[in-house]
Parts: structure tokens; sequence; C-alpha cells
């Protein structure tokens, strides 16, 4: 099983400030790494996808990059809609994996 | 406007058995690989299965195989979890999402609003 590390676990900033949330793979997983943003009693949503790309509607102030094993989400000048819990995801054939997330918030 | 709508919350006893559906519109569901993910509560995000477009090929992580079952009927747009000897830490929000796959990986890139399914005596 292909582990995710992410950190840190919590991080604490201000609206306007930049967002460096990292991901670390136990094992090399090419490009597929995604990236999910959560809120409180919602679906996760997917942000980036193999490890740059901006899924559909999703502001360009969000950036992935890396590959292989290692993968940073950057969200620039951060708004009050983006605290939330960020994940980022495997998708190594059919065995999937999560990272244990990175709770984003007010400082 | 894709839309994914699980079942209504489950009670179940442990040992017992319970059945998830998941409703699926605004896209063409028999064109789609179809996963079931679950999050225990104020916990992180775990795989639960996952099936492929025309039902022929089923995946599962260790911690439900031998107990839980994928199914689909593309003729309702319907993807299925028969889930078996259940216990109390199979707790959490289900949630079935979409899988747009390519040769080589399938993205995950829609989730329903998932279902509670709390396992207790």
């Amino acid at each position: 099983e292909i582990v995710l590390t992410q950190s840190p676990a919590t991080l604490s900033l201000s609206p306007g400030e930049r967002a460096t949330l990292s991901c670390r793979a136990s094992q090399f997983v090419a490009k597929y790494l995604d990236w999910y943003q959560q809120k409180p009693g919602q679906a996760p949503r997917l942000l980036i996808y193999d490890g740059s790309n901006r899924a559909t509607g999703i502001p360009a102030r969000f950036s992935g990059s890396g590959s292989g094993t290692d993968f940073t989400l950057t969200i620039d000048s951060l708004e009050p809609e983006d605290f939330a819990v960020y994940y980022c995801h495997q998708r190594n054939n059919w065995l999937y994996t999560f990272g244990q997330g990175t709770k984003l918030e007010i400082k | 406007e894709v839309q994914l709508v699980e079942s209504g919350e489950a009670l179940a006893q442990p040992g017992g058995s319970l059945r998830l559906s998941c409703a699926a519109s605004g896209f063409t569901f028999r064109s789609y690989a179809m996963h079931w993910f679950r999050q225990a509560p104020g916990k992180g995000l775990e795989y639960v299965s996952a099936i492929s477009y025309n039902g022929d090929s089923t995946y599962y992580p260790d911690s439900v195989k031998g107990r839980f079952t994928v199914s689909r009927d593309n003729s309702k747009n319907t993807l299925y979890l028969q889930m078996g000897s259940l216990r109390p830490e199979d707790t959490a929000v289900y949630f079935c999402a979409r899988g747009d796959c390519s040769s080589t990986s399938c993205l995950v890139d829609f989730w329903g609003q998932g279902t509670l399914v709390t396992v207790s005596s």
C-alpha cells in the first residue's frame, strides 16, 4: 500500500496570505496525485488532478506541482472560503489511498 | 449537472448486513467506473471499493474484502454496496463517486453527499 504523508497537519494563516501544503508518497506514483478540498458536512471537491491540472471551475489561486513522490498544493492570497481540510490522493491502478489531511484554519 | 445521491441513513447491528444505493444522473452512467469511499466521524477518507464501467471488474482494500460487494445496474443508473459482517469500525459516512478512467488510471471527479451508516448494538 502506498502511504501518503501530508504536512503540516494544521496550518494557521490569515486571509490574503499564501498557503503551501505538502504531500509525500512512500512509493513512486508518477503524475497520479490529486488534491481535494472538504468543508464540514460536505463531500470532497476535486481541486487538482495529475499533480498540476486545475479541475473545472477551480479558481486560478489554486495550483499544484510535483511528480514522482513529492507534491505541493499552493493557494495564493487566501479567501475566507478556502479554510477547510485538504487531502491528497493517489490512484495507482485501483489501489487508492489518501493522506491524513491538512486542516487550513484562520489565524 | 452530475448528481450522485446515496440512500438514506442506516443503522445496523454488529454482524449484520446492509445495502447502500447510489442513484446517478446528469451523465452517461454506463461509461464510467464508480467508487465507494467512507469517512469515520472526525477522521480522514478511506477507499472502500471500485467497479469498472461494465461491472466486469471489482476492487476492494483488505479492510472490507470478503465482507463488502459492489455492483451496478446500468439500466437503472444505480450503484450498490452490499455490506456484510458489519463491525462497529464500519461506522462512517459512505460516499459514492464517479471515476473517469484512462488506460492507466481513474480520476475520481464527482462525489455524492454521503450517507451515514452506524453499526451499533
